[in-house]
């Protein structure tokens, strides 16, 4: 069975600049969670699908920032335009329903200079 | 808001047991997982304590009081490939089993 994949693995772009992250979670599960780890800090939540429905997005830092899940499949995180302190690594997880066990994806390393 | 914390550093010797402690304060709370990341890379699942008590999974065990708002992760028969960041994180609090981490620990296991 295949884990959680994210691409891309690295992504350096200048502030103004749009980027696009995905992330394609284990075939069946319908949580979608994406989390973010700013350099020396904890790893926050950002926002939880189920299927292609969000269910929470509380943690989303502003409106640069735009997730979509299509088709309750895979997900993309947009930001637009990037800033500095977007900077960190972008984590994607899912879960079956009802578990409380999230399988995480490798990560996307996002460097805005 | 939720808050936890834990040591920003342990280290120990191959073949030692350490115990990695987490005390959290939170507006929710389901339970208490512990996850593991080396190098920085995909954090993976250890366990989960919803109730009061001791869970052992192998080498792992984790510990949970909810009435001290407590746990710990402790590890046993310490191996060099257990050197990593351990992160223990909070379920709870408006649903949908989003997770709240710790700020790590960083193990190192010594020769």
């Amino acid at each position: 069975e295949a884990g959680v994949t994210q691409f891309p693995s690295h992504s350096v772009i200048e502030k103004g600049q749009t980027v696009t992250l995905r992330c394609d979670p284990i075939s069946g599960h319908d949580n979608l969670y994406w989390y973010r780890r700013v350099m020396g800090k904890e790893i926050k939540f950002l926002l939880h699908f189920v299927k292609e429905s969000k269910q929470d997005e509380s943690g989303m830092p502003n409106n640069r920032f735009l997730a979509e899940r299509t088709g309750g499949t895979y997900s993309t995180l947009k930001v637009q335009p990037a800033e500095l302190e977007d900077s960190g690594v972008y984590f994607c997880a899912s879960s079956q329903l009802a578990t409380y066990e999230q399988y995480f994806g490798p990560g996307t390393r996002l460097t805005v200079t | 808001g939720q808050s936890l914390e834990q040591p920003s550093e342990v280290t120990a010797v191959e073949g030692a047991i350490v115990q990695i402690n987490c005390t959290y304060q939170t507006s929710g709370f389901y339970g208490l997982s512990w996850y593991q990341q080396h190098d920085g890379g995909a954090p993976t699942f250890l366990s989960y304590n919803a109730l009061d008590g001791l869970e052992e999974t192998g080498r792992f065990s984790s510990f949970l009081s909810r009435s001290d708002s407590y746990g710990y992760l402790l590890l046993q028969e310490l191996q060099m490939k257990d050197s990593a960041s351990y992160f223990c994180a909070v379920t709870g609090g408006g649903g949908g089993n989003k997770l709240t981490f710790g700020t790590g620990t960083q193990l190192k296991v010594e020769l």
